[in-house]
């Protein structure tokens, strides 16, 4: 079946360094990627997004990279700052009407 | 503020027992999502309507069924609760339901918890 799967699961980085997290999907027609992020117990917000018809979209800080082909897209948050930290949720959608989600990765932005 | 509310925002129930939680989609949002979030876990995807007609199903229990009014407002029903059903219940609403698909607003969610 349709499926996103996203690494890593958890990632610390020293504040002002990058990060990256990367999802790779499985339906080849799924033509629109967001990027949520979840701060504990709040909800997912979108922070970016990037449809299948650009390779590459960014806003500040914060970038998407897609490649088609391989089927992989990349979210890459550059000068870390401690509020970055949360669980980010990458998404494909699937068919016509839904959206799969990855299973999170977990940012900790060490001081 | 999404525009996206859902109510209640917390609620405590027993096993065996069914509950209905509540969602309005933001103004002009045809379309509403369910979805499920247990502790430390990713979101997954349970059901899906656009202008009150189910379009989509993930990973649904039969024991969970949904429905969206013509006032567009969304109901998730749980019934013959079990301990594994406590999760975070959110509920999210975009303008389209099908084609070029876009951002989805979420709501605050709905914590449940059965004892």
């Amino acid at each position: 079946g349709e499926n996103v799967e996203q690494h890593p699961s958890t990632l610390s980085v020293q504040e002002g360094d990058s990060a990256v997290i990367k999802c790779t999907y499985s339906d080849s027609a799924s033509n629109y990627f967001p990027w949520y992020k979840q701060e504990l117990g709040k909800r997912p917000q979108l922070i970016i997004d990037i449809r299948s018809n650009v390779g590459e979209k960014k806003d500040q800080r914060i970038a998407v990279t897609l490649n088609k082909t391989a089927k992989h897209f990349s979210l890459h948050i550059t000068e870390t700052q401690p509020e970055d930290s949360a669980v980010y949720f990458c998404a494909g959608t699937s068919g016509t009407y839904k959206y799969i989600f990855g299973t999170g990765t977990r940012l900790k932005v060490l001081a | 503020d999404s525009g996206v509310t859902q109510t209640p925002k917390h609620l405590i129930t027993a096993t065996g027992q069914r509950v209905t939680l509540r969602c309005s989609p933001r103004s002009g949002d045809l379309s509403v999502y369910w979805y499920q979030q247990s502790l430390d876990q990713g979101l997954q995807f349970l059901i899906q309507y656009y202008n009150g007609e189910e379009r989509a199903k993930g990973n649904i229990l039969e024991r969970f069924s949904a429905q969206q009014f013509p006032d567009l407002h969304s109901e998730l029903n749980l019934s013959s609760l079990e301990l594994g059903d406590s999760a975070l219940y959110f509920c999210a609403s975009s303008v389209r339901g099908a084609g070029a698909l876009g951002e989805q607003f979420f709501g605050p969610g709905t914590r449940l918890t059965v004892l």
